[in-house]
């Protein structure tokens, strides 16, 4: 059994489009976490979702949002895409102060 | 501001044993993990440390010394599956991981 899901595994897109990532856990996970990675493997964090509340959002552009419908899922959506936005997306999920179980990436590209 | 440096590369033979070091400065300290990432792969949970002193998990261990804000990751009777990027990641007072930004271990035969 998959612990934390994403889909799609790869996403490739023009320009200005709109794109959903959507991510699940089924460990019972009080938080969930978006990551982006670019090229040179830097790992930073985007969101964090505690129990359905944002609680934190470092300083990435507004037109990237969290949706978390329940506390097993936390979707990101991107607006008016770049292409500085193509990286690796990680979701990951954990317990509180425990350490942070991955899925398994989408590798977004942007033409 | 909060810091973590780790070297960005490293090689090493097969068999031999490496150790790949860790400072970090943060706003308070909650732990230091440790992760491996193959390429192409999501990162992957190696260990843990919140207390000084060395944690040894089988081929690997970590070592914590909280006064001297470093840590070290030491692999032994390396394999060639060892080969990929080893992450540390220091959590803060708001219980945050501030991760550096990896080193490439390269495993020669």
């Amino acid at each position: 059994d998959t612990a934390v899901s994403q889909t799609p595994k790869y996403l490739v897109t023009q320009m200005g489009n709109d794109k959903s990532i959507k991510c699940e856990q089924n460990l019972g996970h009080d938080t969930m976490y978006w990551y982006k990675q670019d090229s040179k493997k830097f790992l930073k964090i985007m969101f964090s979702y505690n129990n359905k509340e944002l609680i934190i959002n470092e300083t990435v552009p507004n037109r990237f949002s969290p949706k978390s419908p329940d506390k097993a899922h936390l979707n990101l959506h991107i607006n008016s895409l770049e292409l500085g936005d193509s990286a690796v997306y990680f979701c990951a999920s954990s317990l509180p102060s425990n350490e942070q179980f991955f899925g398994p990436g989408t590798r977004l590209t942007v033409l | 501001g909060q810091n973590i440096d780790q070297p960005t590369e490293m090689t090493a033979t097969e068999g031999a044993i490496v150790q790949i070091n860790c400072t970090y400065q943060t706003s308070g300290f909650n732990g230091l993990f440790w992760y491996q990432q193959h390429a192409g792969e999501a990162p992957t949970f190696l260990s843990y440390n919140v207390l000084d002193g060395l944690e040894e998990k089988g081929r690997f261990s970590s070592f914590l010394s909280r006064s001297k804000g470093y840590s070290y990751l030491l692999l032994k009777e390396l394999q060639m599956k060892d080969s990929a990027s080893y992450l540390c990641a220091a959590m803060d007072s708001n219980y945050q991981l501030i991760w550096g930004a990896g080193t490439k271990l390269i495993i020669k035969p």
